[in-house]
């Protein structure tokens, strides 16, 4: 168990809906990750938040947010949703911005219908 | 921009088989190196890790060396196990930022 939880384990929706991923970091850890694991691209790091700030962008989509909360835990926002959206999305975390050891959640499996 | 390459799967081998996953990377600077894996249904984990040149990263029998010239830190193994089978992958941390970098994957099945 590496202390950081995410939910839903599991989602199910239709597309052009909206839906929320929660993470909750390791005890202690500042910094949030959030990555997507689809089949044909492997793992993909999308954004990075530290003490509720962004700090670093990768292939996110406009159609995606995120963002951290003062009790550090951050959201997954992803909306207009595509077929292509499919995918298990990771939530890791450091415990600061120069740890360079990532502790990965469980992961929450999107399916668009 | 920064990358890292490994070996495409899937990969199966016999109990006891010795293995090689290789990896290369592209990155500016000095960055630190890493294999996780993922066993089935979970997140990724932590294997080993290398933060500089001629490092060699090791952990439950799975050992990689930090190859500065030829920009490589290929996983090897000497005899695996039922047990070891998950995906690995390879990544980067580089040492600007805190953005990881990574590789795609390669899917291991050792079977008895």
């Amino acid at each position: 168990d590496s202390g950081v939880t995410q939910t839903p384990k599991h989602l199910i929706t239709a597309t052009g809906q909206r839906v929320t991923l929660r993470c909750s970091p390791r005890s202690g850890d500042l910094s949030v990750y959030w990555y997507q694991q689809s089949l044909d691209q492997g793992l993909q790091f999308l954004i990075q938040y530290y003490n509720g700030e962004e700090r670093a962008k990768g292939n996110i989509l406009e159609r995606f947010s995120a963002q951290q909360f003062p009790d550090l835990h951050s959201e997954l926002n992803l909306s207009s949703l595509e077929l292509g959206d499919s995918a298990l999305y990771f939530c890791a975390s450091t415990r600061d911005t120069s740890t360079d050891t990532q502790y990965f959640g469980p992961g929450t499996r999107l399916t668009v219908l | 921009g920064d990358s890292v390459t490994q070996m495409e799967g899937p990969v199966t081998l016999s109990e006891e088989a010795f293995l090689t996953i290789n990896c290369t990377y592209t990155a500016t600077g000095y960055p630190s190196l890493f294999w996780y894996v993922q066993y089935p249904g979970e997140g990724l984990q932590l294997l080993l890790k290398a933060t500089k040149a001629d490092d060699k990263g090791s952990n439950k029998g799975f050992e990689a060396t930090y190859r500065k010239e030829t920009t490589s830190f290929h996983l090897e193994k000497g005899s695996v196990q039922v047990s070891d089978s998950a995906v690995y992958f390879c990544a980067l941390r580089r040492n600007t930022g805190n953005q990881f970098y990574f590789g795609t994957g390669t899917s291991l099945t050792v079977i008895p």
